[in-house]
């Protein structure tokens, strides 16, 4: 099956700095893809809906100028979280779909704010 | 407004046949998915259907219905490691993927 990677796995910041995610599909174009947050024992929530070569579309209730989306290419797109703050720490999770249906995982990012 | 209905727990003894139902309420309808996630990893693909029926993989097999919007993941020859949470997700008709909050699955010896 198709393959996304998500880098890092885990990450542990500080307070007020910037946590950058990265979310690639290594075998195959990807002109949107998905990022999703997961609290504890909960489901899967969409952010936002990251379009190669233009704005996301952010969910309602997601600050866009906090979750900064940036799709440059059509195998890459980043998630950067600015100013984090220990509300922000939660599983971060992409997504992408070679076809118009099919949505596959990256592995996640468990994010910690201190 | 879109909604997806699943139990949010279940129990089963290894060895036996569990099914997790999932009814969906979508503008629109593209499919179901079903997805196994163990705690504090990303959810992996167990099937997707789109066509009325019965698909069989192995020990999981996935049935949808789309005149009632139900479907059902049905996991025979329970292992402990089934011990997981089973997302339920509906395909609209914007192809965005509607989740469910997931069913934990609790395997006993």
């Amino acid at each position: 099956g198709a393959v996304v990677s998500q880098h890092p796995s885990r990450v542990i910041c500080k307070s007020g700095t910037s946590v950058k995610i990265e979310c690639r599909s290594l075998d195959f174009q990807a002109t949107t893809m998905f990022w999703y947050r997961q609290f504890p024992k909960q489901s899967l929530m969409l952010m936002a809906t990251s379009n190669e070569g233009s704005k996301a579309t952010y969910e309602q209730g997601v600050e866009k100028d906090k979750f900064l989306i940036n799709h440059a290419s059509l195998t890459l797109s980043t998630l950067t979280v600015t100013s984090a703050h220990p509300e922000d720490s939660s599983f971060y999770i992409c997504s992408a779909a070679p076809g118009q249906v099919e949505a596959f995982f990256g592995q996640g990012t468990r994010l910690t704010v201190v | 407004g879109q909604n997806i209905d699943q139990p949010t727990e279940m129990t089963a003894t290894e060895g036996a046949i569990v099914q997790i139902n999932c009814t969906y309420q979508t503008s629109g309808f593209n499919g179901l998915f079903w997805y196994q996630q163990h705690a504090g990893e990303a959810p992996t693909f167990l099937s997707y259907n789109v066509l009325d029926g019965l698909e069989e993989k192995g020990r999981f097999s996935s049935f949808l219905s789309r005149s009632d919007s139900y479907g059902y993941l049905l996991l025979q020859e329970l292992q402990m490691k089934d011990s997981a949470s089973y997302l339920c997700a509906a395909v609209d008709s914007n192809y965005q993927l509607i989740w469910g909050a997931g069913t934990k699955l609790i395997i006993k010896p």
